[in-house]
C-alpha cells in the first residue's frame, strides 16, 4: 500500500527560527516521486519541489531545503529563518500508480511575528 | 495557471453541482481531489485526452468530462452533507518526469 504520514499536525514558531517538517512514506515501488504543497489561506495548493526516488541529493531552494533519505523512507522540509509569509498547512505527497497524487494530513505552520 | 468557478458554492441535499475548471494551457490531464477541513486532499478521477484514466474511492454519482479545450467539469449527483468540501482542479502535462501537478484555487461547496 502506498501512504503518506505526516506525523506534525501543528506546529508554531516565532518568526527567524529553524523549522523542519517531517514527512514519511510507504511504497513498494522502486521507481516513484515525492512532492511538497504549501496551501495558504486562500486554499490553493501551491507545488513546492518534486523528488525522483533515484536522485537522492539533497535540494535547496533559497531558505527552504528538502533531505530525502531512502534509508528511513523521510523526505523532510526545512525553512530557514522562517517568516509570517510562510504561514501555511504543507502537505507531503506520494505520486500514485494512477498518476494522481497521495497526500499526507498536512502540517500547519504557523509563524509569529 | 488553472482556473476553478465558481469559488463558493450553496446547495441542498438532493441536487446536482457541476464544477467547472480551465487548465494550464498545454497540458493533457486534469485531475479532481476533493478536501475535508482539516484533511488533506483525495483523488477523485483523473481525465486524459477526454477519457478517464483513473479513479479513487468515489461513487459514480461523482462523474466528469474533458474538453478539447483544456476545460473539464465534476458533475456530483444527488448531493449529501458529506460532500460538502473544498474541490480541486489539477493539471498536469502526462509523461516521464513532467506529470507535475498544477492546482487551481478551488471550488467551495457547502450542502445544507
Amino acid at each position: 500500500a502506498q501512504k503518506v504520514t505526516q506525523a506534525q499536525t501543528e506546529i508554531s514558531v516565532v518568526e527567524k527560527e529553524d523549522v523542519t517538517l517531517d514527512c514519511v512514506y510507504e511504497t513498494r515501488d522502486t521507481t516513484y516521486y515525492l512532492f511538497w504543497y504549501k496551501q495558504p489561506p486562500s486554499g490553493e495548493l501551491v507545488f513546492l519541489i518534486r523528488r525522483n526516488s533515484f536522485d537522492e541529493q539533497n535540494e535547496i531552494s533559497g531558505r527552504y531545503s528538502w533531505n530525502f533519505q531512502k534509508s528511513t523512507s523521510s523526505f523532510n522540509f526545512t525553512i530557514t529563518a522562517s517568516q509570517v509569509v510562510d504561514s501555511a498547512v504543507y502537505f507531503c505527497a506520494l505520486r500514485g500508480s494512477q498518476g494522481n497524487l497521495i497526500f499526507g494530513k498536512g502540517t500547519k505552520l504557523s509563524v509569529k511575528p | 495557471g488553472v482556473t476553478q468557478s465558481p469559488t463558493h458554492l450553496i446547495k441542498t441535499r438532493g441536487q446536482q453541482v457541476t464544477l467547472r475548471c480551465s487548465s494550464q494551457s498545454g497540458h493533457n490531464t486534469v485531475s479532481w481531489y476533493q478536501q475535508a477541513l482539516g484533511q488533506g486532499p483525495q483523488f477523485i478521477f483523473q481525465y486524459y485526452r477526454e477519457e478517464e484514466n483513473g479513479r479513487g474511492n468515489f461513487p459514480p454519482r461523482f462523474s466528469g468530462l474533458q474538453f478539447p479545450n483544456d476545460s473539464s467539469e465534476l458533475n456530483v449527483n444527488a448531493l449529501e452533507l458529506d460532500d460538502s468540501a473544498l474541490y480541486l482542479c489539477a493539471s498536469s502535462l502526462k509523461g516521464f518526469y513532467t506529470d507535475t501537478q498544477y492546482f487551481g484555487p478551488g471550488t467551495r461547496l457547502t450542502v445544507l
